[in-house]
């Protein structure tokens, strides 16, 4: 049973663009909520993450959305870069939790 | 600056095998992980240790084992390998301190393929 659900699969945006993915999860314990990033050949590291009493958190170009009530959050990646092209995985921990429990994955893809 | 190193990227086993992957972390971090990437699956979690000689089961536990005698190594066994365990495998560890809020460093991966 999947608890954090990603979309899309993969995704195709021009440069400058805006780049948008979305997660929605299940579990109301959850309140912890990171991106990882991964570039070919390597592992994913953290991106940015937030907690739920917060609605926004922006860090450069990168803005994580979270909509509690709804039980989804999204990552935005405004200007998007080639650089920015990599898989993009959401995920969510509970209070005191080691664990996380990872989305299915995001391939995006820059084009110039 | 947080290293996780396996100990190999690219390893190829015959069915039946027994096979072991390391995993290696040079931060003093209480917890490891190790985790398979499937495409359209995401990252599942094997096995994961909180402290040396500690396990718990993951998500998808079955056919593999685990080993941690030392904090700085964690060992993923494949008792018997199977055509369904090709995959990339990835290690990661994190720190228990409050502070942390629990950030995974990863290391590279492994891609096993069983023939």
């Amino acid at each position: 049973q999947q608890q954090v659900k990603q979309s899309p699969q993969s995704l195709i945006v021009q440069k400058g663009g805006i780049s948008i993915i979305n997660c929605a999860y299940e579990n109301t314990a959850f309140d912890y909520f990171p991106w990882y990033q991964q570039f070919p050949g390597k592992g994913p590291a953290l991106l940015i993450a937030i907690r739920p009493d917060v609605s926004e958190k922006k860090e450069g170009r990168f803005t994580i959305s979270f909509n509690k009530s709804a039980k989804q959050f999204s990552l935005h990646i405004m200007d998007s870069q080639p650089g920015d092209s990599a898989t993009y995985f959401c995920a969510a921990s509970r209070r005191g939790a080691q664990k996380l429990v990872f989305g299915q994955g995001t391939r995006l893809t820059i084009n110039p | 600056d947080v290293k996780v190193t396996q100990s190999s990227r690219y390893l190829v086993k015959r069915t039946g095998e027994k096979v072991f992957l390391e995993c290696v972390q040079d931060m003093d971090h209480e917890n490891m992980f190790w985790y398979r990437q499937d495409p359209g699956l995401g990252l599942r979690l094997i096995y994961f240790s909180y402290d040396v000689k500690m396990k718990e089961k993951g998500d998808i536990p079955e056919g593999y084992s685990v080993s941690r005698e030392k904090k700085e190594r964690f060992s993923l066994i494949l008792e018997s390998a199977s055509t369904n365990q090709t995959s990339m495998y990835l290690c990661a560890s994190s720190s228990r301190t409050s502070g942390s809020m629990h950030e995974q460093f990863f290391g590279p991966g492994t891609r096993l393929t069983v023939l």
